[in-house]
């Protein structure tokens, strides 16, 4: 069974473009979170989608969107990127069961540097 | 607001040690808490799962307990080897769909 994919593995951006990173969930999963790692913040949360639909947001600007797709794939975009949005981005899939069961499985990350 | 330390930031030991990490969380009324390890500049690997409802969870030589009433949690390591020098992490859910993570342990277990 294949693992978590995202894609693309790296990315190099300048200041003020946008960016659109990918994530394909373990087959069947249909809860995809997004997170962003950096060495001074660690690990924070961005956002979380199941079936369509963003059920939750984390502390962050507007810059920072995602979506899912019918298929459980999910994309986020970052608009007018800045120096302090380079980062490792990584994407967690979860299958939910019933009585809260919810392990999650990450990718293997898309690491970002905004010159 | 739920925050989630660990203790200690960083471990060294010497091979064939059995080690525990930590890690304390300031809101009990959690869904699960997930202990995960990273290598450098990797994702993570998810390790144990323990939902609310349990006390511990056991694969291999590595056990988690969970003790919801005092807010912690910790990661037991038997026999540690070289392959498991890496940095661990706990996240706790608190059923908002999200998970909040540590800031890690980062461990070196030498030959």
């Amino acid at each position: 069974k294949a693992g978590v994919t995202q894609t693309p593995r790296y990315l190099i951006k300048t200041r003020g473009q946008q960016v659109t990173l990918s994530c394909s969930p373990i087959s069947g999963h249909r809860s995809v979170s997004w997170y962003q790692q950096t060495p001074g913040q660690g690990l924070q949360f961005l956002f979380e989608y199941f079936s369509e639909t963003q059920r939750n947001k984390g502390n962050f600007p507007g810059r920072f969107s995602g979506r899912q797709f019918s298929n459980s794939r999910s994309e986020m975009n970052v608009s007018t990127l800045e120096l302090g949005d380079s980062a490792l981005y990584l994407c967690a899939s979860s299958l939910e069961l019933a009585g809260g069961y919810n392990e999650q499985f990450f990718g293997p990350g898309t690491r970002l540097t905004v010159l | 607001k739920q925050e989630v330390t660990q203790i200690p930031a960083a471990l060294s030991v010497p091979e064939g040690e059995n080690l525990v990490l930590n890690c304390s969380f300031t809101d009990s009324a959690i869904y699960n808490l997930q202990w995960f390890r990273q290598d450098p500049g990797k994702g993570l690997t998810s390790l144990l799962l323990i939902q609310s409802s349990q006390r511990e969870q056991t694969s291999g030589r590595l056990n988690a307990s969970l003790d919801k009433s005092s807010g912690r949690s910790t990661l037991y390591i038997a026999a540690s080897q070289p392959g498991d020098s890496a940095t661990y992490l706990c996240a706790v859910s608190a059923g908002t769909y999200k998970y909040i993570f540590g800031t890690g342990t980062r461990l070196k277990v030498l030959a």
